[in-house]
């Protein structure tokens, strides 16, 4: 199985909403990252989880929070969020030194 | 971290070979060189990577400079599924940005029928 699952597809919430995404491998990675892309842009690194710990922030707004609670999910909370935080959201996973990393589809976020 | 350049936009024809270029001229010892690309609404798929030697796998070869300050992905031959963004990735195997794999602008490869 080398799939990164993503749930959900899409996602549309309003500004005072609190809503979650989440990520699932079962490829053994210990490594995980949080993307984000708007359109025609490349991806963005939001986040790195390197065993289980946040290894790499990369200065993001405090209303998005990650959460790792073990070595195969990924969450990002979502609170409070701003209409130029629609995007697509990607997941990734792979071993932390070096290898191929592997995407998710991704979850097409809109805030309105 | 170091950076990648390279063309914004790159056509071929179906059945041709392809090269893409990237440059790294300050790319780092424990740099790893990583190709991953984009095909429209679907997540980054990895093509291939490598430290120093030229390497081979299905979907394509790398071909790495002798001083490492470039790069070259091979497509040999273009199908029109391989119109995507092709995006070369500079992966730190140590040090602070350990982990890190940060996109660039990529190329924009349109295969013509």
């Amino acid at each position: 199985d080398t799939e990164v699952t993503q749930t959900p597809k899409h996602l549309v919430m309003g500004m005072t909403n609190k809503k979650s995404l989440k990520c699932e491998q079962h490829m053994g990675h210990r490594a995980m990252y949080w993307y984000k892309q708007k359109a025609k842009k490349p991806p963005e690194l939001m986040f790195v989880y390197s065993y289980e710990k946040l290894s790499i922030n990369e200065s993001v707004p405090s209303r998005f929070s990650p959460e790792c609670p073990n070595s195969s999910l990924l969450n990002l909370h979502l609170h409070a969020l701003q209409p130029e935080d629609s995007a697509l959201y990607l997941c990734a996973s792979s071993q932390p030194r070096g290898s191929e990393a592997f995407f998710g589809q991704g979850t097409r976020l809109t805030v309105v | 971290d170091a950076k990648t350049t390279q063309p914004n936009s790159m056509e071929s024809n179906e059945e041709e070979p392809v090269h893409l270029p990237c440059n790294h001229s300050t790319i780092s010892g424990t740099d790893y060189i990583h190709w991953y690309r984009q095909l429209p609404s679907q997540g980054p798929e990895y093509v291939i990577h490598g430290l120093t030697s030229n390497v081979n796998n299905r979907m394509a070869s790398l071909a790495i400079a002798e001083d490492r300050k470039s790069s070259t992905l091979i497509l040999h031959r273009a199908t029109l599924r391989d119109a995507a963004v092709y995006y070369c990735i500079l992966r730190n195997a140590g040090g602070t940005s350990y982990g890190k794999l940060t996109f660039g602008q990529g190329t924009i490869l349109t295969v013509h029928p």
